[in-house]
């Protein structure tokens, strides 16, 4: 099911100014993890951050997530044209089985990065 | 690091006839992968998880016997539509993961285009 909700859907900004994305979910979780998609393509792994995790850098990208109010946010600083693409978050369910998990995936948000 | 690959990128088939779509692992050993379905504007849709040597795990309201998996190899998953219709024209991305580094992180390959006309 497609517990993830991303907001903005969409968002424009100037190149250079820090583009920030939020994700809520439903569901406990074991991880949260965040993708980009440029058009058409597949997708690039940006960042995970366990649910015993507050905050993680990358680069640029810093992620938070606050499961108590079960939502998290991507934040990309310094923006880029490069930047312009597609982010979901995706989310693992926390269950005591074990074994694999298939990703459930927000609804995106897409990201315009003006020259 | 790990790279999955699918064949074929694109494909256009006529109404009714089937189409496979293969998912590697080229530098892993898969025992899971997963397969989803993009449409266009939409997000990602977990349609099946495929297990190495077993039956696949169909996410609710996917058709198993509209949508064959095999995965009969630990670097092989296939994904066959059978009896294509231009509604089944989407992105199809598998995915997989690397169990052998201990991560959680699923690789994706680069999605294989169906339309269907």
């Amino acid at each position: 099911s497609q517990q993830g909700e991303e907001d903005p859907q969409a968002l424009s900004i100037q190149e250079g100014e820090n583009a920030t994305m939020n994700c809520s979910y439903k569901t406990s979780i074991n991880n949260l993890q965040w993708y980009r998609q440029n058009s058409g393509r597949g997708l690039v792994h940006l960042i995970l951050i366990r649910s015993n995790e507050r905050e993680k850098h990358s680069g640029r990208l810093r992620v938070t997530l606050d499961t108590s109010k079960k939502s998290s946010s991507l934040l990309i600083t310094a923006s880029r044209a490069a930047d312009t693409a597609s982010y979901f978050c995706a989310t693992t369910t926390l269950w005591s089985g074990g074994g694999a998990d298939g990703l459930t995936f927000g609804k995106g948000t897409h990201l315009i990065i003006q020259p | 690091g790990a790279v999955v690959s699918q064949h074929p990128s694109r494909v256009i088939c006529k109404s009714g006839t089937s189409v496979k779509i293969e998912c590697r692992s080229l530098d892993f050993q898969a025992t899971t992968m997963f397969w989803y379905r993009q449409f266009p504007k939409k997000s990602l849709m977990l349609m099946a998880t495929s297990n190495e040597g077993s039956k696949a795990t169909y996410e609710q309201g996917v058709e198993k016997d509209k949508f064959l998996i095999n995965h009969a190899s630990l670097t092989l998953s296939t994904l066959t539509v059978t009896s294509a219709h231009p509604e089944d024209s989407s992105f199809y991305i598998c995915s997989a993961r690397d169990w052998g580094q201990g991560s959680d992180e699923q690789y994706f390959g680069p999605g294989t285009r169906l339309t269907v006309t």
